[in-house]
């Protein structure tokens, strides 16, 4: 079975600190995918990044940045210089095929609350 | 264009009412999901559709009927509503094969009394 744990419920932070959410997943599919998504409080879920399980390349996005370690099976993301528009909860999910479709595992969520 | 819609946003119910969820999308996607969010709990997948005629269970299906007459709408259908079921609903939507993004709607607050 499919498992995502993003351990931190609620991190808080003063503006411009850096700030790390974690996520660990579970799969015995060599296959996969990895999403990150943000909810801010208006309630939308809004896609940030998708890795597949053959690319562990980190990736930039202006503040945001992922960290992909398949040794750990690890899918961190940290933004740097955090801005109170990053409150929102975060969510990280891990899909895996099944029966020629991907089924999406959601973990959590992590709130965020970046105080100014 | 409008993306995912999702009908009504806000709904009460008392036990024992059944209702309908709409969800529409307008981007030709094959595959569309519904989720359940309890707080704290992250999302729960419901029922998803591979395609036009085409429906299977999620996590969560008990309580919950489905169904996809074509491309564009999955309404979520509940027969005999129950507080367990209060909750904020999620349809989503996504295209192609390789697993792209899924693109959500706003969702609908559901409120069984």
């Amino acid at each position: 079975a499919q498992k995502v744990t993003q351990a931190q419920t609620e991190i808080s932070v003063v503006e411009k600190e850096d700030v790390t959410l974690d996520c660990v997943y579970e799969t015995r599919d060599t296959t996969y995918y990895l999403f990150w998504y943000k909810q801010p409080p208006s309630g939308e879920l809004v896609f940030l990044i998708r890795r597949n399980s053959f690319d562990e390349q980190n990736e930039i996005s202006g503040r945001y940045s992922w960290n992909f370690q398949k040794s750990t099976s690890s899918f961190n993301f940290t933004i740097t210089a955090s801005q109170v528009v990053d409150s929102a909860v975060y969510f990280c999910a891990l899909s895996v095929p099944s029966g020629g479709s991907y089924i999406p595992t959601f973990g959590r969520g992590t709130s965020l609350i970046v105080h100014p | 264009n409008a993306g995912v819609t999702q009908t009504p946003k806000f709904r009460i119910l008392k036990i024992g009412q059944s209702m309908t969820l709409q969800c529409a999308q307008d981007m030709n996607h094959n595959y569309m999901y519904w989720y359940r969010q309890d707080p704290g709990m992250g999302l729960k997948l419901i029922y998803y559709s591979v395609g036009a005629g085409i429906t299977d269970k999620g996590e969560v299906p008990n309580g919950y009927n489905v169904s996809r007459s074509t491309t564009e709408d999955f309404p979520l259908r509940l027969e005999l509503a129950a507080p367990s079921q209060t909750s904020v609903y999620f349809c989503a939507s996504r295209a192609g094969t390789d697993n792209q993004p899924q693109h959500f709607g706003d969702g609908t607050r559901l409120s069984i009394l």
